[in-house]
């Protein structure tokens, strides 16, 4: 059972480039997240779903984008990099839970570095 | 709106002695609330958790925590440290009922465990 899974697992840009992070999930999981994690910052939400077909904006979404075409994908793009997206990006699942008692199934993260 | 703070952000402790890491938490309904491990170069393994019921909660690798409405804490604690213990933790909380379905974190508490 692979659980959470991001690719890819290290990346280098450069200001300006595009690129897209993958999550997919394999659990069957109706809510799935992407965070950002920074040093002394904790983690961060940038954008989640509730369900196929829906996004929408966590605490810091500016300059990123995300789609959820498929149950168990969820992707986040970043359009224009910027040196301050350098940071480890995690993408999390959870169950459907009456209130979020359930917990979330994080990836092993995806470390970006924007020069 | 939840909040959540971690006293102290850096940890140490010899191996065999107790290991209590602080969370406060701040919410406008009854809180569910989660503490999770992130080892070095990986994602956030949850620990335990807390919904409803008994105040007292167990998680794995003998660690517990007790949920104190009236001081609006949820400390992590284990009787004896292990070096495999050292690692960052982090607390979270989420509303109970409604609609909110998202995790806000504290922003960690690094565990060192000198041998």
């Amino acid at each position: 059972n692979a659980g959470v899974t991001q690719t890819p697992k290290f990346r280098v840009l450069k200001t300006g480039q595009s690129m897209t992070l993958l999550c997919a999930q394999d659990m069957n999981h109706e809510y799935m997240y992407w965070y950002r994690q920074d040093p002394g910052m904790g983690l961060r939400l940038i954008h989640y779903s509730v369900g196929e077909g829906t996004t929408a904006k966590g605490e810091v979404p500016d300059g990123y984008n995300v789609s959820r075409l498929k149950k168990q994908n969820f992707l986040l793009g970043l359009e224009s990099a910027a040196p301050s997206q350098t940071s480890v990006y995690f993408c999390a699942s959870s169950w459907m839970g009456i209130g979020s008692n359930q917990p979330q199934h994080f990836g092993d993260g995806t470390r970006l570095s924007i020069l | 709106a939840q909040s959540v703070t971690q006293l102290g952000s850096h940890v140490s402790v010899s191996e065999g002695a107790l290991v209590l890491l602080r969370c406060n938490y701040s919410s406008s309904v009854p809180p569910y609330l989660f503490w999770y491990v992130q080892y070095p170069n990986q994602g956030l393994q949850l620990l335990l958790k807390y919904t409803t019921g008994a105040t007292l909660v167990k998680g794995i690798n003998g660690f517990e925590a007790e949920f104190k409405k009236s001081e609006t804490s949820f400390h992590l604690t284990k009787p004896s440290a292990h070096m495999s213990d050292a690692a960052e933790y982090f607390c979270a909380v989420s509303e109970s009922g409604g609609s909110n379905y998202k995790l806000t974190f504290g922003k960690g508490t690094l565990l060192t465990v000198n041998p």
